[in-house]
């Protein structure tokens, strides 16, 4: 069985600056991917980074980047240069063995400040 | 191309109604799926159509009706529903190959936010 885990239900963070939205997971599985997907109030779930297990690189797409940290089971996004428009739920999510379909975390509420 | 559409956006309907949710993709996905959303959670698997069959039905009650025309249309569709279903619908496509890649990446529409008086 695989599980995700957000422990942060609601974050803070000021424009401009950077901030860290935890994930951690438990597979049995050695190859898995984790993803993350940001949900803005319109409610579309929109696809921001991809991490595959074997991946030797943290993944970075533009201002978002994986911190993946393979030993320690936890694959946390990073924001840099904070935006308004950041503001919105985050999803973690795994798929993982032979099973395209993910699971979900329960999500963290990121507000932006100005 | 990434673009999931969904219609309608929005819709209000009684409990004796009957509706449909469409849901379009053309990035040639061959898994097609149904979520149901409540606020502030994550999204509820409902439905997996892969090849256009149905492989995964999570125990959904039979007051919603999942259809796969073909590879890039997904219908639900919605009979005598009850107030507590009012949520969002999302569909999202994936590729089919499993093995932990990026290729099991989903797409998600915008949903639809559907109300039951």
């Amino acid at each position: 069985a695989q599980k995700i885990t957000q422990t942060q239900p609601g974050m803070f963070v000021q424009e401009k600056e950077a901030v860290t939205l935890d994930c951690t997971y438990d597979t049995s599985d050695q190859s898995y991917g984790l993803f993350w997907y940001k949900q803005p109030s319109s409610g579309e779930m929109i696809f921001l980074i991809y991490q595959g297990s074997y991946d030797e690189q943290n993944a970075t797409e533009g201002r978002y980047s994986l911190n993946f940290q393979k030993a320690r089971k936890s694959a946390n996004l990073v924001i840099s240069a904070s935006q308004l428009g950041d503001s919105a739920m985050y999803f973690c999510a795994m798929s993982s063995g032979g099973s395209y379909i993910p699971t979900f975390g329960r999500g963290t509420s990121l507000i932006v400040h100005p | 191309d990434t673009e999931v559409t969904q219609t309608p956006k929005h819709l209000v309907m009684g409990m004796t109604n009957k509706k449909s949710l469409k849901c379009e993709q053309h990035m040639g996905h061959r898994a097609m799926y149904w979520y149901k959303q409540k606020a502030k959670k994550p999204p509820e698997l409902m439905f997996v159509y892969s090849y256009e069959k149905l492989s995964i039905n999570e125990s959904v009650p039979s007051r919603f009706s999942p259809e796969c025309p073909n590879s890039s249309l997904l219908n639900l569709h919605l009979h005598a529903l009850q107030p507590e279903d009012s949520a969002l619908y999302l569909c999202a496509s994936s590729q089919v190959r499993g093995g932990a890649t990026s290729t099991d990446t989903q797409y998600f529409g915008p949903g639809t936010r559907l109300t039951v008086l």
